[in-house]
């Protein structure tokens, strides 16, 4: 258990539809970062937030957007979905170090779009 | 932009057959490259960091060796319990996220 947690773990919805995935960081973590994986293009990077103020940008879609709140955690907004944003969708966090900071990843969200 | 090539692709081992996976870099200065393992549907666990050339780290039946061009990571007398994809990523100095290759997925037959 990397103490990362990700809800839900599951969401079934249909094109066109919003979601919302929410992140819980690691205790004491201020980095939160947002991974898509898909079969044909791995993990990718889509954006950091770091202290509740966005710190790096990715190949983030338009479609997408998120916010890190003062408690830390993190919400990943998807909007007007479509079938190629089915993919894993994974949380990670820091702690902020100066040196190659390791990252700890959730269980993820699986989202499948029909 | 940085790239991470891992080989081979697939492996697959009887138990207690070492072997090695291959990751190869290319980045503009190296923060760190780190290693994970991924089981399926559930997300990369963390396995070692290096931060420089000669670097080496262990962790039970696995170590993992840094160069200037490339990491390795050794697999020593394996379980079917070390199935699972392996992946390599780098950090770039100055840069946060990481860069993933595609993974070794690696099957240990009992």
């Amino acid at each position: 258990d990397s103490g990362v947690t990700q809800t839900p773990k599951h969401l079934i919805t249909a094109t066109g539809q919003r979601v919302t995935l929410r992140c819980s960081p690691r205790s004491g973590d201020l980095s939160v970062y947002w991974y898509q994986q898909s079969l044909d293009q791995g993990l990718q990077f889509l954006i950091q937030y770091y202290n509740g103020e966005e710190r790096a940008k990715g190949n983030i879609l338009e479609r997408f957007s998120a916010q890190q709140f003062p408690d830390l955690h993190s919400e990943l907004n998807l909007s007007s979905l479509e079938l190629g944003d089915s993919a894993l969708y994974f949380c990670a966090s820091s702690g902020g170090g100066s040196r190659g900071d390791t990252q700890y990843f959730g269980p993820g969200t699986r989202l499948t779009v029909l | 932009e940085d790239q991470v090539t891992q080989s081979p692709e697939a492996l697959r081992l009887q138990e207690g057959e070492s072997s090695s996976l291959n990751c190869s870099y290319t980045v503009s200065g190296l923060r760190g490259l780190f290693w994970y393992r991924q089981d399926p549907g559930k997300g990369p666990e963390f396995l070692f960091t290096l931060y420089s050339a000669g670097e080496e780290k262990e962790k039970e039946r696995l170590k993992a060796t840094l160069t200037k061009k490339e990491s390795f990571l050794h697999i020593t007398a394996p379980k079917p319990e070390d199935s699972a994809t392996y992946l390599c990523a780098v950090q770039a100095v100055g840069d946060y996220k990481l860069s993933f290759g595609a993974g070794t997925t690696v099957t240990v037959r009992a």
